[in-house]
């Protein structure tokens, strides 16, 4: 199976801050990692398909990049609503398979 | 919109079979181009992917070793939902458990998930 490793595994910054959420595969993905936000008591919501593609309705300050075993989420100007717990999960093999989160706390 | 609507009970017992449903509106069980799939999430193990049925001209199914021999998925396409069945489940298999939208190959990333059940496992 492929291992995906999420760093850090928490994070507290502040409202307008920039943010970045690491994703570490175990062999290459190509470009198929994914991201998805999860806020308590909630299913997770996809934020990023493909390593960059924005899915629909997700604002521009969330970015993704990377390809191989490398990869990376980036939040511009932290928003309220935006502290949550992120997770990637590669959809290269089967089983996919999960980080095991960032929870993205207020400062 | 797709929407998924889980059902299913959120007690079983030990040694027992786990049922759950997943209704779909906006979309079809035998979509050419959707991969229905099963995830489930608990404090220990986070978020694990169980498995996917999709249809294409026949049904396809894809299961995670960890569950591989006690999990069976089935689709109606009468009642348009899907289905998750786990047998001799033991309280490991605690967790709230996830229908959710995706597709076959490496696309599958999960566009819709259901709202999510709880099922605890005990006597």
């Amino acid at each position: 199976d492929i291992q995906v490793t999420q760093s850090p595994s928490s994070l507290a910054a502040s409202v307008g801050d920039n943010v970045t959420i690491s994703c570490r595969a175990s062999r290459s993905l190509s470009s198929y990692l994914n991201w998805y936000q999860q806020t308590p008591g909630e299913a997770p919501k996809l934020l990023i398909y493909a390593s960059a593609t924005l899915h629909t309705g997700v604002p521009s300050r969330f970015s993704g990049r990377g390809s191989g075993i490398d990869f990376t989420l980036t939040i511009s100007g932290l928003q309220p609503e935006d502290f949550a717990t992120y997770y990637c999960q590669q959809s290269h093999s089967t089983p996919n398979t999960f980080g095991q989160g960032t929870k993205l706390e207020i400062k | 919109q797709v929407q998924l609507q889980q059902s299913g009970p959120g007690l079983v017992e030990p040694s027992q079979t786990l049922s759950l449903t997943c209704a779909i509106s906006g979309d079809s069980v035998s979509s050419n181009s959707a991969a229905w799939n099963w995830i489930r999430q608990s404090p220990s193990r986070g978020l694990e992917w169980l498995g996917r049925a999709y249809y294409r001209s026949e049904w396809f199914y894809d299961y995670a070793e960890s569950v591989k021999g006690r999990i069976t998925f089935n689709s109606d396409t009468s009642k348009n939902h899907f289905s998750l069945q786990l047998n001799s489940v033991t309280p490991a298999d605690t967790a709230v458990y996830y229908c959710a939208k995706g597709r076959e190959k490496r696309y599958n990333w999960f566009v819709t998930w259901g709202q999510g059940t709880l099922v605890t496992v005990s006597s």
